[in-house]
């Protein structure tokens, strides 16, 4: 069974500022994606970004970039230029190519700070 | 906005009891998904549909069963309802079966909560 670890169950950053979460995964398979979803005070479950194994590039969108490391299974996501609209609590999640359930680290409480 | 319409948003009942959340997933997904999210036990998946199939099963329990309907919205019944059946009810869904499952689109959610 896969498993996913964040690590890091707070963080804290400055408004403008970067910060980096961390993700670890262990799986035996070869083909699969990773995700992060933010979940807001509001509760939503928002896809931020996801990466495909396949591909060694990392994925970026916007403020928003993975740094991918298959070797080591290990998938960060790092925040550019955090705003006060991105405290939230950061959850990565995994799922086989040919699978249907995501399976999710404990999640990352992440605060900006003004 | 996702595109997933989840009803209710909250839900207050008793032990014992019996309800019905739905789901309603964005057009043109087929793939319907359940999960629960709550404080001792994180995100889990539950249950899985596609255009109305059952496709995969989770850690859903007995007590709890769901449906597709021909209009691709989708049911969760929970029933005997328990304490530490308080959660986050999430409803997420996606264009199709694999590989073309993901990525999965999460709606509000529904809160339930046990008194």
């Amino acid at each position: 069974a896969q498993t996913v670890t964040q690590s890091q169950p707070e963080m804290s950053v400055q408004e403008a500022e970067t910060v980096t979460l961390s993700c670890t995964y262990d799986t035996s398979e070869n083909n699969y994606y990773l995700f992060w979803y933010k979940q807001p005070p509001s509760r939503q479950m928002i896809l931020v970004i996801r990466q495909e194994a396949y591909k060694q590039q990392n994925a970026t969108e916007n403020r928003f970039s993975v740094n991918f490391q298959k070797a080591a299974k290990s998938f960060s996501l790092k925040i550019s230029d955090s705003q006060l609209g991105d405290t939230a609590m950061y959850f990565c999640a995994f799922l086989e190519t040919s699978g249907s359930r995501l399976t999710f680290g404990e999640g990352t409480q992440l605060t900006v700070n003004p | 906005d996702s595109g997933v319409t989840q009803t209710p948003k909250h839900l207050i009942t008793a032990t014992g009891q019996r309800v019905t959340l739905r789901c309603s997933p964005r057009s043109g997904d087929l793939s319907v998904y359940w999960y629960q999210q709550s404080l001792d036990q994180g995100l889990q998946f539950l249950i899985q549909y596609y255009n109305g199939e059952e496709r995969a099963k989770g850690n859903i329990l007995e007590r709890f069963s769901a449906q597709q309907f021909p209009d691709l919205h989708s049911e969760l019944n929970l029933s005997s309802l328990e304490l530490g059946d308080s959660a986050l009810y999430f409803c997420a869904s996606s264009r199709g079966a694999p590989p073309l499952n993901q990525p999965q689109h999460f709606g509000d959610g529904t809160r339930l909560s046990i008194l």
